[in-house]
């Protein structure tokens, strides 16, 4: 069982390029969730979505989209990529139906973004 | 608004000591809480989570917290400590959303060092 899968593992970007980053979670989750980690900050949420088809702004959001075509993906994009998004980027999903896993997000290992 | 404290940004503490990692909530309602753990190069792992009940919880790896209302805490416990729970510690608490508690607020973590 995989769980949540986060792709690519590292990116180093230039000042205005543009990238994906992909979330994929095996487990049927109804939620699924976009975070940024910065030191000394915690996670802060980019965007969430609460079914396929359907996207929320976060806590930050701005210079990010989201899109979720599918139930079990989730995707980040960056447009034109700032060195201010440099970060430590996490996927979680989490159900809603299944009453054991109600409430608990599961983690991907995590994207590590450097923009120059 | 919801928040969480973690007054202590770093921890040392030698193998086989006790542990106490400390976490303050603010939230209008009963909440929801969790402390995850972050291994260097990995994502969240959920150690233990409160939602109701008995206010001291059980985790994996040996931890415990205790949910104390009157004191707005949920602070995280080990009796001994190994090497290899050097890691980062966050406590978050659940904000409810669309009907549940599924949108996380996390603290800015406390990281722990272990001397052998």
């Amino acid at each position: 069982n995989a769980g949540v899968t986060q792709t690519p593992k590292f990116r180093v970007l230039k000042t205005g390029q543009s990238m994906t980053l992909l979330c994929a979670q095996d487990m049927n989750h109804e939620y699924m969730y976009w975070y940024r980690q910065d030191p000394g900050m915690g996670l802060r949420l980019i965007h969430y979505s609460v079914g396929e088809g359907t996207t929320a702004k976060g806590e930050v959001p701005d210079g990010y989209n989201v899109s979720r075509l599918k139930k079990q993906n989730f995707l980040l994009g960056l447009e034109s990529a700032a060195p201010s998004q440099t970060s430590v980027y996490f996927c979680a999903s989490t159900a809603v139906l299944v009453a054991k896993d109600k409430n608990i997000q599961y983690f991907g290992a995590g994207t590590r973004l450097s923009v120059l | 608004a919801q928040s969480v404290t973690q007054p202590d940004i770093h921890i040392t503490v030698s193998e086989g000591a006790s542990l106490e990692l400390r976490c303050n909530y603010s939230y209008g309602a009963t909440p929801y809480l969790f402390w995850y753990v972050q291994s260097p190069g990995q994502g969240l792992q959920l150690l233990l989570k409160y939602f109701s009940g008995d206010t001291l919880v059980q985790g994996i790896k040996g931890f415990e917290a205790e949910f104390k209302r009157s004191q707005s805490s949920f602070n995280l416990r080990k009796p001994s400590v190994h090497w290899s729970d050097a890691a980062e510690y966050f406590c978050a608490v659940g904000s409810q959303f669309s009907g549940g508690y599924n949108k996380l607020i996390f603290g800015a973590g406390t990281r722990l060092a272990v001397h052998p």
